[in-house]
């Protein structure tokens, strides 16, 4: 059974605009959630992290929101550039176990 | 920056053949994992190590089997391979305690024939 789940498999968003890619989960155990890119023929590389006692984290053009009463995590993008264009996974950590989404793949036209 | 290697990058193999695929990492990380990953599907987790001569199968059930024998390498072998087996593998790697990001290699994309 998937914990951690990413419905929208694809997104477009202009360039300039704001790009938001969700993820939901059902263990409301997890303790710390991160948000992935992942570019064609390379692995996952670390973008954002929030600790489950935090709502919102920022780092530069990106934001990491936690909502945790409708277990609901999401990543702002904003401006959105062309080099933004990847799949974004989300996880979720529990103990040592690391529980990933499907990916959305983001493009952003420029 | 991450320095963790997988090799080869792309391997396209005939059925039935043992394969190896190489990871490493020299940042001392005790813990590293097994993914497998097919196009549009979530990282399914297939072994991990907490540390050297500790080996754990993950998730999904595979056919194939690792080894940590030093703390920087965590090789994965397929004994015989089969179609099924194509998808693409990724190693990565982090520290035993605290919550802290898993850094990924670049992976290796397997065809098997």
């Amino acid at each position: 059974d998937q914990q951690v789940k990413q419905n929208s498999p694809s997104l477009s968003v202009q360039e300039g605009r704001i790009s938001i890619l969700n993820c939901d989960y059902t263990n409301s155990m997890f303790d710390y959630f991160l948000w992935y890119k992942k570019y064609p023929a390379e692995g996952p590389t670390f973008l954002i992290s929030i600790s489950s006692i935090k709502d919102k984290n920022e780092d530069g053009r990106f934001t990491v929101f936690l909502n945790k009463s409708a277990k609901h995590l999401s990543l702002h993008i904003v401006p959105s550039q062309p080099g933004d264009s990847a799949v974004y996974f989300c996880a979720a950590i529990r103990g040592n176990q690391f529980y990933f989404g499907t990916g959305t793949s983001l493009t952003v036209i420029p | 920056e991450a320095d963790i290697y997988q090799t080869p990058r792309y391997l396209v193999i005939g059925t039935g053949k043992k394969i190896t695929l190489e990871c490493s990492q020299t940042m001392g990380h005790d813990k590293m994992y097994w993914y497998q990953q097919d196009p549009g599907m979530e990282l399914h987790l297939i072994h991990y190590s907490y540390g050297v001569n500790s080996t754990e199968k993950g998730d999904l059930s595979s056919e194939s089997t690792v080894s940590r024998i030093r703390t920087e390498h965590f090789p994965l072998t397929l004994e015989s391979a089969r179609p099924s087996h194509t998808s693409q593998y990724l190693c990565a790697s982090s520290y035993l305690t605290g919550l802290n990001e898993q850094f990924f290699g670049p992976g290796t994309r397997l065809t098997v024939l």
